[in-house]
């Protein structure tokens, strides 16, 4: 079956623009995940949702940062007024009912570049 | 909190072994093994849950030290497909949430 989808897989922006990244978890999990990776660090984690709600969002560096996912299956994370420190590749994972023992599958990212 | 990932890089020749470590400050729930190549997703490799359990996958397993909070990955008979940063993603009690805190990786790199 298909994995986890991302889009789109690259997107530069300028400094003070609104992006949003979107994220297809596979079907059934309802559990999905957002982290952040930089260059030569582990994946740092910003959210995640059970179902449309959004579980723990304790990792959302500020208010710039949102995410969303209304019925339960795709997920936008929505960035206002991008920054350059923003520049990162956004990870995004999903695994079945979000408990210790399921596996988190992991999309390809989407690399933004604020400049 | 973020777990620390020991040694940093590593080199091996194919056939040898390896052994990379991860400890946490906090007590931990489970323990998430990832394998990501440059530009790729991360891949898993094995959970383990708290309890001291020791896993296996192939050449490639891990133990859990509840104690120590502490978690070792060992690879053994190195392959060339080995190569790649490893992660270990901890989730700290009371957990069962699967959110994960990585810690900052150690590169493999095996030589033919």
């Amino acid at each position: 079956g298909a994995g986890v989808s991302q889009t789109p897989s690259n997107k530069v922006t300028e400094k003070g623009k609104y992006v949003e990244l979107r994220c297809d978890p596979i079907s059934g999990h309802t559990a999905l995940y957002w982290y952040r990776q930089s260059l030569g660090q582990g994946p740092e984690f910003l959210i995640y949702f059970q179902g449309t709600g959004a579980a723990d969002d304790s990792g959302l560096p500020n208010d710039r940062f949102f995410a969303v996912r209304p019925e339960g299956s795709v997920s936008t994370l929505k960035i206002q007024r991008t920054e350059r420190g923003d520049s990162a590749v956004y990870l995004c994972a999903s695994s079945l009912l979000g408990v210790s023992t399921d596996t988190q599958y992991f999309g390809p990212g989407t690399r933004l570049t604020v400049l | 909190q973020q777990p620390v990932q020991s040694p940093q890089a590593v080199i091996l020749r194919e056939g040898e072994d390896a052994v990379i470590n991860c400890s946490s400050s906090k007590a931990l729930y489970s323990v998430h093994w990832y394998r990501q190549k440059h530009g790729e997703a991360p891949v898993f490799l094995m959970i383990l849950l708290k309890g001291g359990e020791q896993k296996g996958h192939e050449k490639i397993s891990a133990s859990f030290n509840e104690k120590k909070q502490q978690s070792s990955l060992y690879l053994t008979a190195s392959q060339l497909s080995y190569s790649g940063t490893y992660f270990c993603g901890t989730e700290i009690e009371p957990g069962n949430t699967g959110k994960l805190i990585f810690g900052q990786g150690t590169t493999l790199q095996v030589k033919p």
